[in-house]
């Protein structure tokens, strides 16, 4: 499969513990996207990395979240003390970033987050 | 303030059918807008892409134009059949890297 890969697809937690959540984009993309998508919304942007660098951040990404992309592979999506609002689909996203050009978003599955 | 709206909210069709889905931004000077397919408790599919140069995109049975003048995009489905159903999602670049999406027409067509 060359497509987008998330791990978990589903996560249960305890209000008040941590999660990671793992995006492996297609092995050429240089541009990488985390989004959150909940019932009956569209998804709405948290944050870009173009390769290594994390170059753009959405006011939702509150203190409590962070995301890596070491060595400009896969990323990580870090919620620390969840709440129950932090409730989603947690979804992924890369692109092959060209000069002058945008090129197409490609998402993945998704992580379902539940917080109890 | 930059928003992407898609009208109607949801939409049932017998199979068969040819129809239009609808999506507006408020704000023309975007970089390229791109159609999504959801499947309930899915991630996105890619549909079509439209950069800001082009008016139309085609791609199957499906076709995509785009009028930034009207900040208008449609997205046609030809000959509608049941495994068309799900939720169609419009997302907007403007400046910067992140899409903007619309909340999404949900699609039914029945046998």
């Amino acid at each position: 499969d060359t497509g987008v890969s998330q791990n978990p697809r589903h996560k249960i937690t305890k209000r008040g513990q941590n999660v990671t959540f793992r995006c492996d984009p297609i092995s050429e993309h240089n541009r990488l996207y985390w989004y959150r998508q909940t019932l009956g919304q569209g998804p709405e942007f948290l944050t870009y990395f173009q390769n290594e660098a994390q170059l753009e951040k959405s006011r939702l990404l509150s203190d409590r979240f962070s995301a890596e992309r070491p060595k400009g592979s896969f990323s990580t999506l870090e919620i620390q003390r969840t709440e129950q609002g932090d409730s989603a689909m947690y979804l992924c996203a890369s692109s092959l970033g060209r000069v002058l050009m945008n090129t197409e978003a490609f998402f993945g599955q998704g992580t379902r987050l539940t917080v109890v | 303030k930059q928003e992407v709206t898609q009208i109607p909210a949801a939409l049932s069709v017998p199979e068969g059918e040819n129809l239009v889905l609808n999506c507006s931004f408020t704000d023309s000077a975007i970089y390229n807008l791109q159609w999504f397919r959801q499947d309930p408790g899915k991630g996105l599919t890619s549909l079509l892409l439209i950069q800001s140069s082009q008016r139309e995109q085609t791609s199957g049975r499906l076709n995509a134009s785009l009028d930034k003048s009207s900040g208008r995009s449609t997205l046609y489905i030809a000959a509608s059949q049941p495994g068309d159903s799900a939720t169609y999602l419009c997302a907007v670049r403007w400046s910067g890297y992140a899409l903007n999406f619309g909340k999404g027409t949900s699609l039914l067509v029945t046998p």
